[in-house]
């Protein structure tokens, strides 16, 4: 168990390009978030997956965000025609089960800076 | 709506000594869990203590322990005997078995903690 890994750490683009994060959960997990959280702000939910399903997507998560989980592994999140708003710490989770009481297992990010 | 309030931006501990961490809720819910969460400057987020709202018992792990009181819908966080590693930010969250949202945490906004020597 090598834990919830992320990559790359920090991403530094300009406006309007297209950036690309990875996640790779914990090998057993099935259950896999997307988080994003910006400065003195607590994490907030994205999107989540089962297995490769997306099962529900943020208000936040604008048709300039994307996310798959192509064989129900690791993930990505693609961000096109970034803007300096989206500028933000990425955080990726994964869980074994939804029940009520199930931890999520945090990666420790992507940064993100849109200059 | 579901939501999380920490209303301590930050806090300051002596070190050995105890400090609670505060953290309402709004659900309507009746079942729920709520967890807390350490994010240290690395940028992990570390899991502390679960307490779901059916516990008769306020739970705890080790030097952590959450003061339920589900009538003021408020799980504070206790952390005792303080020490330098736990200067960090924590952050309070919820997930519900209802109204859909059993699939995600909810977070509040953090506090950050600073322990002193």
């Amino acid at each position: 168990d090598t834990g919830v890994s992320q990559d790359p750490r920090h991403k530094i683009t300009k406006r309007g390009q297209n950036v690309t994060f990875r996640c790779d959960p914990i090998s057993e997990h099935n259950r896999l978030y997307w988080y994003r959280q910006t400065l003195g702000q607590g994490p907030e939910f994205l999107t989540y997956f089962q297995n490769e399903a997306q099962l529900e997507k943020s208000r936040l998560l604008s048709d300039r965000f994307s996310a798959e989980r192509p064989k129900g592994s690791f993930s990505t999140l693609e961000i096109q025609r970034t803007e300096q708003g989206d500028s933000a710490m990425y955080l990726c989770a994964s869980s074994l089960g939804d029940r009520e009481n199930e931890k999520l297992f945090f990666g420790s990010g992507t940064q993100l800076s849109v200059l | 709506a579901q939501k999380i309030t920490q209303t301590q931006p930050g806090m300051f501990v002596q070190e050995k000594e105890a400090v609670t961490l505060d953290c309402t809720y709004d659900t309507s819910d009746p079942s729920y869990g709520l967890f807390w969460y350490k994010q240290p400057s690395s940028g992990e987020m570390i899991f502390l203590i679960y307490q779901g709202s059916y516990d008769q018992q306020n739970a705890t792990e080790g030097r952590y322990s959450l003061n339920f009181q589900k009538a003021r819908k408020s799980a504070n966080l206790v952390i005792s005997a303080s020490q330098l590693g736990d200067s960090a930010m924590y952050f309070c969250a919820m997930r519900s078995t209802f109204s859909g949202g059993y699939n995600k945490l909810i977070f509040g906004a953090g506090t950050r903690l600073a322990v002193h020597p």
